[in-house]
């Protein structure tokens, strides 16, 4: 079973600033993670995953993630904020079956709020 | 490439009717996945086909709930008989699993709402 914990369900953060979204997870077996956004009245977009290979995942728009195994995490940052990022955003984890794609567990979602 | 394709966008429907959402996947994907998403509960999986077939319909809330999958390139979600509590957003989400390379892609939804 998998689970994926986001702390804050709203971050607030003046543009230009640093942007952190805590996403905690758990995992009975390896997990494969992902960061989704989604704007208002879309679909969902992938940012960044991890899939075992490298810990600091980049992704697009300047988001990175880093998977920490000790610590059960994979935060989102950004390095600076920019107005155009307010949006929703989904910490998820699957794992993979034998037979093919598993399905997503996301966490609550996060609304990043930036402030002029 | 089109992208996942989901019809309706919208469907407003009386309690009691039939609905049912549609779903294209992306040609040559050979999973898909229908998903709900409500301000109470987030982001649920409800069911989802590896080539067609459902893997796993764990995450239907109820027997009335129906997914198929006919052929690689077409899914419906049916709820009959629909209820006020079904209204939510629905998507539609597909991927080609191969090897660690795999990213669901997902459609814009559709929004049923239930009077």
């Amino acid at each position: 079973a998998q689970s994926v914990t986001q702390l804050g369900s709203h971050v607030s953060v003046s543009e230009g600033a640093l942007v952190l979204l805590r996403c905690n997870y758990s995992s009975s077996v390896p997990p494969y993670l992902f960061w989704y956004v989604q704007y208002p009245n879309q679909g969902l977009q992938l940012l960044l995953k991890y899939t075992s290979a490298a810990t600091l995942v980049k992704g697009i728009n300047d988001f990175e993630a880093e998977f920490k195994k000790s610590e059960t995490s994979f935060h989102l940052t950004k390095p600076s904020a920019h107005m155009s990022d307010a949006a929703e955003y989904f910490c998820a984890v699957s794992a993979r079956s034998g037979g093919g794609a598993d399905g997503l567990t996301f966490g609550k979602g996060t609304h990043l709020i930036i402030q002029p | 490439d089109a992208g996942v394709i989901q019809s309706p966008r919208h469907e407003v429907t009386e309690m009691g009717q039939e609905v049912t959402l549609r779903c294209k996947p992306i040609s040559g994907h050979n999973s898909l996945f229908w998903y709900r998403q409500t301000m109470m509960r987030g982001l649920e999986l409800l069911i989802y086909f590896n080539n067609n077939v459902p893997i796993d319909d764990s995450g239907m809330p109820e027997d009335r709930f129906s997914a198929k999958m006919p052929n690689a390139s077409f899914s419906t979600l049916k709820i009959q008989p629909s209820e006020p509590r079904d209204s939510a957003v629905y998507f539609c989400a597909s991927s080609l699993w191969e090897s660690e390379n795999t990213e669901a892609f997902f459609g814009q939804g559709t929004r049923l709402t239930v009077v």
